[in-house]
């Protein structure tokens, strides 16, 4: 069964960083792509980012680029996401989600979805 | 940037009723379209992929159609499990959600 368990995220203030991890099992982490994908409160879906299997690819919204990085550690089956620069309207929880392909395929989707972690932008 | 755009934003139905979400891109997606519902307090699940293809296990009232920029999620024989929110999503371009469409009584 597949399993994504989120940590690190928090209260942080206008300006500050989080970095943001999902522990993955129960599957072969290191040969499918990944993706962040977040809601603010009462709000609808936005992706983030996301990389590939290897790393070598990576993806942003436009609303984050520059701020945000993403990686990956294939040897702890382990998926990150730095948040800096962090605005008020970042507040929103982040999902770590498994791709249903090895990179950013067209006809690939977001497959398996990890239960969530709430960044709270506040001063 | 590809932008989705979903309706109706919400809609009131009753169990047995077949329902119908309309999802537009506003760009050719070929048929790089995929259907998440939502329920409160717990993670989106896929129900349709590549704008027609059901998930295992995802009952056969869903069903998807659509291509280019035009697509559409139809569930017929409403049931009360199916009351949440339904997402499209591109995959054409990176990837990027429809504002959903809140399906309630």
């Amino acid at each position: 069964e597949v399993q994504l368990l989120e940590s690190g995220g928090g209260l942080v203030q206008p300006g500050g960083s989080l970095r943001l991890s999902c522990a993955a099992s129960g599957f072969s982490f290191a040969t499918y792509a990944m993706s962040w994908v977040r809601q603010a409160p009462r709000q609808g879906l936005e992706w983030v980012s996301g990389l590939s299997d290897t790393g070598a690819g990576t993806y942003y919204a436009d609303s984050v680029k520059g701020r945000f990085t993403v990686s990956r550690d294939n040897s702890k089956n382990t998926l990150f996401l730095q948040l800096n620069s962090l605005r008020i309207e970042d507040t929103a929880v982040y999902y770590c989600v498994k791709e249903s392909r090895d990179y950013f395929h067209s006809r690939g989707y977001l497959e398996s979805w990890g239960q969530g972690t709430l960044v709270t932008v506040s001063s | 940037d590809i932008q989705m755009t979903q309706s109706p934003s919400s809609l009131s139905a009753s169990v047995g009723d077949r329902v119908t979400i309309t999802c537009r891109a506003s760009h050719y997606i070929d048929t790089s379209l995929n259907w998440y519902q939502q329920k409160p307090g717990k993670p989106p699940k896929v129900l349709i992929y590549t704008a027609s293809t059901l998930q295992d296990g995802v009952p056969s009232r869903f069903s998807g159609s659509g291509s280019g920029t035009h697509f559409t999620l139809t569930i017929t024989s409403l049931q009360p499990e199916d009351f949440a929110t339904y997402y499209c999503q591109q995959s054409y371009s990176v990837r990027s959600f429809g504002g959903g469409t809140k399906v309630e009584v």
